[in-house]
């Protein structure tokens, strides 16, 4: 099955900075990659995804590139503010509409 | 737009006990996914429910069991419960209409403690 694997364990940044999270995958049929952020005592935010025949998405603050061939995909936040602080989780999926978690990235933005 | 519910928030059994975890999916939605997430663990797929039958299923033993119902609402039931199974379970409804994979949306979680 499919394998995703989400590095840094953790991000600290300074508000107004970027934070880039980046995951890799196994399974050269997935095909949609989603975003998710949970927040403490919450169940997962979908907060943008992209799908194998786009490259890049964008969306306000957030965008997502894909790298097909290296199999790998980034979640990138542009002016972060202290509400992004959270946990984010890339996934993956090969048409069976079924997510494959990485074990989630804490970011934490000091103000 | 009706989102995800989940009930009850939080629930605490002992092991051997047996669990039923209830889910409304989102409006328009037909399809419900169920997700354990163990604590700073991603979530991991447990089965999936389209058109009140299992469409899919992770690496779970065959104690954890579903239901969907005409209204596309959907249950979790864990027989025999183990310390292990002690975790967030999380629910997502979609829309599957044969084709791409389309957008998971998750309920808030039934928070589990099994003593």
């Amino acid at each position: 099955g499919e394998n995703v694997e989400q590095h840094p364990s953790t991000l600290s940044v300074q508000e107004g900075d970027s934070a880039v999270i980046k995951c890799t995958y196994s399974d050269s049929a997935s095909n949609y990659f989603p975003w998710y952020k949970q927040e403490l005592g919450k169940g997962p935010q979908l907060i943008i995804d992209i799908r194998s025949n786009v490259g890049e998405k964008k969306d306000q603050q957030i965008a997502v590139t894909l790298n097909k061939t290296a199999k790998h995909f980034s979640l990138h936040i542009t002016e972060t503010q202290p509400e992004d602080s959270a946990v984010y989780f890339c996934a993956a999926t090969d048409g069976n509409n079924r997510l494959a978690f990485g074990k989630g990235n804490q970011v934490v933005v000091i103000p | 737009e009706t989102g995800v519910t989940q009930s009850p928030t939080h629930l605490i059994k002992t092991r051997g006990q047996q669990v039923t975890l209830r889910c409304s999916s989102q409006s328009g939605h037909n399809t419900v996914s169920w997700y354990q997430q163990a604590l700073g663990q991603g979530p991991q797929f447990i089965f999936q429910y389209y058109r009140e039958e299992e469409n899919g299923r992770g690496n779970f033993p065959p104690r954890f069991s579903g239901l969907q119902f005409p209204n596309y609402s959907s249950e979790l039931n864990v027989n025999a419960l183990e310390l292990d199974d002690s975790a967030l379970y999380l629910c997502a409804s979609s829309l599957f209409t044969g084709g791409a994979d389309n957008e998971q949306f998750f309920g808030p979680g039934t928070r589990l403690t099994v003593l």
